[in-house]
């Protein structure tokens, strides 16, 4: 299934089932992006990040994904387990420079069903 | 390794009390910053500081302020509570690492604060 930010904010799927969270970001000169998985009562976790001149970057189990051209982010969770279930939000770093100023996205409820 | 740590983890103050919130990170990185969080909503940032005795705005400033006297602290003061400053408040710390990917920032527990 998929979420697109505002629009969908809770994405429920089954476990073992593979997730997409999606993400529409602000500005076309931002050059680089991360996704953080909060869980409930825990501040925000970084799972994976991209610069905008690569248009993929997988880790363990995830895979980002960026389309500079409609702006669009999405985070693909493979094989979801019950402890994904969590909020996870996009950010993006606006240039000049890296200096970790961030802008985050609403966020998006993943619940995983077992 | 204690990371990065936020005291109190839970606050409840009156309006118009003076309220400060307190970061401390272990690693010694140069940039911090301060974030509040509310019901529904992404982070916000408050407040950053780039290095001890340099600090800068954020989107949602006023009614805040900060210090940064040593590079492992960065406490954010509410010089005069309200309100709408009730929230959950996250503090970060990020060192410039130099990779060509982007720097990680790490996200303290936070501080939910209640003002009454």
């Amino acid at each position: 299934g998929e979420s697109v930010g505002l629009h969908l904010p809770t994405l429920s799927v089954q476990e073992g089932d593979n997730s997409i969270i999606n993400c529409a970001y602000s500005n076309s000169a931002s050059d680089y992006f991360i996704w953080y998985k909060q869980e409930s009562g825990k501040g925000p976790q970084f799972i994976i990040d991209i610069r905008s001149n690569m248009d993929k970057r997988q880790g363990q189990r995830v895979t980002v994904l960026l389309n500079k051209t409609v702006k669009h982010l999405s985070l693909q969770i493979a094989a979801t387990q019950p402890g994904d279930s969590a909020v996870y939000f996009c950010a993006e770093n606006i240039p000049p420079g890296n200096t970790g100023k961030l802008i985050f996205g609403q966020g998006t409820t993943l619940q995983v069903k077992p | 390794d204690a990371g990065i740590t936020q005291s109190p983890r839970y606050k409840i103050t009156e309006t118009g009390r003076q309220v400060t919130l307190m970061c401390h990170q272990t690693w010694s990185h140069s940039y911090m910053f301060w974030y509040r969080q509310d019901l529904g909503h992404g982070l916000r940032l408050i407040y950053y500081s780039a290095a001890a005795d340099i600090t800068d705005k954020g989107e949602v400033s006023d009614g805040y302020v900060v210090s940064r006297s040593k590079t492992e602290n960065f406490p954010l003061t509410l010089e005069s509570a309200t309100r709408s400053q009730t929230s959950v408040y996250f503090c970060a710390s990020v060192a410039p690492s130099g990779r060509e990917m982007g720097d990680t920032q790490y996200f303290g527990p936070g501080t939910r604060l209640t003002v009454l």
